[in-house]
Parts: C-alpha cells; structure tokens; sequence
C-alpha cells in the first residue's frame, strides 16, 4: 500500500526565516509527485509536479526536490502571507489516482 | 486558465436527506475526482470517473454515488446523509495523458449534517 508522511505536522517560522517541509513516501511505482497548498476553508491549490529524483522545480520563493524516497519545499525568506497547509501527493499505478499526506501546516508570524 | 467550479460552498442538511454535490470544469479533462477532508486524516478519494457514464470507487465510497453524463460534469450523491458525512467535500479533474496527471482542484463544498 502507498504510504505519504509529511513532516512535521506543524511548523512556525519567523518572517525572513527559511526552512524546509518533508514529504517522505513508500510507493510501487512513483510516476510523479505533487505539492499543493491550501488556505484554510479554500482547496488545494497545485504549486510542483516533480517526475523523478534529481529533478527540481523552482516558483518564487519556493523550490521542490526529488529523491527516491522523499521530497522537500524550500521556503526562502517566508512572509506571513505564505501561512497554508502544503500538501504532497504520489501518482503510482495507471489509474491517474493521488495519494496524499496529511500536510505541514505552516504559520509565519512577523 | 484552469477551472474547476462546485455548486455550493456551504450546505446545511438534515439526517436521512438526499444530497447532490456537482462539479464542473472547463478545461476538457477526462478524469475527475471526489475526495472528502477530514481533519487529521488528509484527503481521501470517494470516486473517481475517467470517462464519461465511466466510475470506480476510490477508498471510501460507502454511502455515496456518482454520476457522470457530460464529459464537464461530475455529481457527487449522499443518498441518505449521516452526521458522519459532516465534512468538506473537494472536486478535482486531471487529464488522463501520462505525466499530464496534475489534478486540479474545485474551492470545496462544506457539507454540515444535522
């Protein structure tokens, strides 16, 4: 069974203070993993679709990367409207379906 | 640019009630998607529908019922809501090409039963 764990559950950061987000999976099969973020009471909103490790994608202040068994986000430099929960999803199989994680919830105070 | 829109953000239904949740997207994709997010345990697929009048059951589709007639357009149904279908409700739709498989999602529907 396909199994997401991010961590941690809950992340506080200091405006300008830059930190990592993990998403760690035991799948068979990866054929891409994604990262979204979600405002409270809004849906996911896609941010990275990473297909296989080494690769790296870049967004502003964010940066995803991929290894055979996790992923990170980067946050650079965050400001408190970058406060969200981010979420990882895995795609195995042919069925086009996600897996996702619980998420990191982060809040970036001034 | 992509759209994915449900018909209500916030509903307020009683015990034993039918409900109906749609979903529309306007970008041509073939599969679409119902999950269902609980706090503490993340999103989870209900059904999913990769053509139409096409659907199969996803990890939780006890209590629930899809349809899908037109290619844009994906019904969710509660046949008879219970208080533990309380919960926020998330569409999404996604091309069926391989590596073309980003989902994109719906704002949500909050589902309150009484």
């Amino acid at each position: 069974e396909d199994q997401v764990t991010q961590s941690p559950e809950a992340l506080r950061l200091q405006e300008g203070e830059s930190s990592s987000l993990n998403c760690s999976y035991t799948v068979s099969g990866l054929r891409g993993l994604f990262w979204y973020r979600q405002d409270p009471g809004k849906g996911p909103e896609f941010l990275f679709t990473l297909y296989s490790a080494g690769e790296e994608k870049e967004k502003e202040k964010l940066k995803a990367t991929l290894t055979k068994k996790e992923s990170f986000l980067h946050i650079t430099a965050p400001k408190p409207e970058d406060s969200a929960t981010y979420l990882c999803a895995v795609a195995t199989g042919t069925a086009s379906k996600l897996t996702f994680g619980t998420g990191t919830r982060l809040q970036v105070t001034l | 640019d992509v759209k994915v829109t449900q018909s209500s953000r916030y509903l307020v239904k009683r015990t034993g009630e039918k409900v109906f949740l749609e979903c529309v997207q306007d970008m041509d994709h073939e599969n679409m998607f119902w999950y269902r997010q609980d706090p503490g345990l993340g999103l989870r697929l209900i059904y999913f529908s990769y053509d139409v009048k096409m659907k199969e059951k996803g990890d939780i589709p006890e209590g629930y019922s899809v349809s899908r007639e037109k290619k844009e357009r994906f019904s969710l149904i509660l046949e008879s809501a219970s208080t533990n279908q309380t919960s926020m409700y998330l569409c999404a739709s996604s091309l069926r090409q391989s590596y073309q498989e980003t989902q994109y999602f719906g704002p949500g529907t909050r589902l309150l039963v009484l």
